[in-house]
């Protein structure tokens, strides 16, 4: 079956360093969706990537979906203690399942 | 204010005890969704409504039910709860059937003992 591969599981940093997750589908994905969970919360839509090579940028954050429509990432620049917490991708093939990534957590040392 | 409640947050209860989790959203939105997250696996689909008592089948359907009756609400159902469906569980929505921004409600912890 269809799979969404994310890594790393985990990632800590000190505060002001970059952090970039990468995720990757075993199939060709209509769109992929980056969320954020913060210890004890539930997850957060971040943004939807929808074209071949699409970048988005949200102040220090930077996602990218793949020319093949197989791969993405999150690159956070200058982290911030407040960037702590779990990012999920989650893929779709233009049906009506959503298939997560099993997430980074991200820890962040100030 | 937009959002989607789920009830109970919290739950500890025992073997083969019928429970309901409720979820209900305020969006009018067509798509809803149950998933459960386990350490390391990150979310698991277990059921989907694309609209009213229209349903089907996640990725870890085995020991649910659920049944979508009116558009705001989307109950699941443990019919004998056990032990590995300890996990914390969320619902979610969207807009429409169509893959977009999926709201979250703030979660229910359940533990089976």
């Amino acid at each position: 079956g269809q799979q969404v591969m994310q890594i790393p599981q985990y990632q800590h940093v000190q505060e002001g360093e970059d952090f970039t997750t990468y995720c990757n589908s075993s199939t060709t994905l209509s769109n992929i969706q980056w969320y954020k969970q913060r210890p004890g919360g539930h997850p957060v839509f971040l943004i939807q990537l929808v074209k071949s090579g699409e970048v988005k940028k949200q102040k220090r954050l930077t996602f990218q979906f793949g020319e093949a429509k197989k791969n993405s990432s999150l690159h956070i620049t200058a982290t911030q203690t407040t960037d702590v917490g779990t990012y999920f991708c989650a893929g779709n093939t233009g049906g009506f399942k959503t298939i997560f990534g099993a997430g980074t957590r991200l820890f962040v040392k100030a | 204010e937009a959002q989607v409640t789920q009830n109970p947050r919290y739950l500890i209860t025992v073997t083969g005890k019928k429970l309901t989790v409720t979820c209900s959203q305020n969006m009018n939105h067509e798509y809803m969704s149950w998933y459960r997250q386990d350490p390391g696996l990150g979310l698991r689909q277990i059921y989907y409504s694309m609209n009213v008592e229209v349903t089907d089948k996640g990725d870890v359907p085995e020991g649910y039910k659920v049944s979508r009756k009116e558009k705001r609400n989307f109950p699941l159902i443990l019919e004998s709860p056990s032990p590995n469906q300890t996990s914390l569980y969320f619902c979610a929505s969207s807009r429409t059937s169509v893959s977009g921004e999926l709201f979250f409600g703030e979660g229910s912890r359940l533990t089976v003992l």
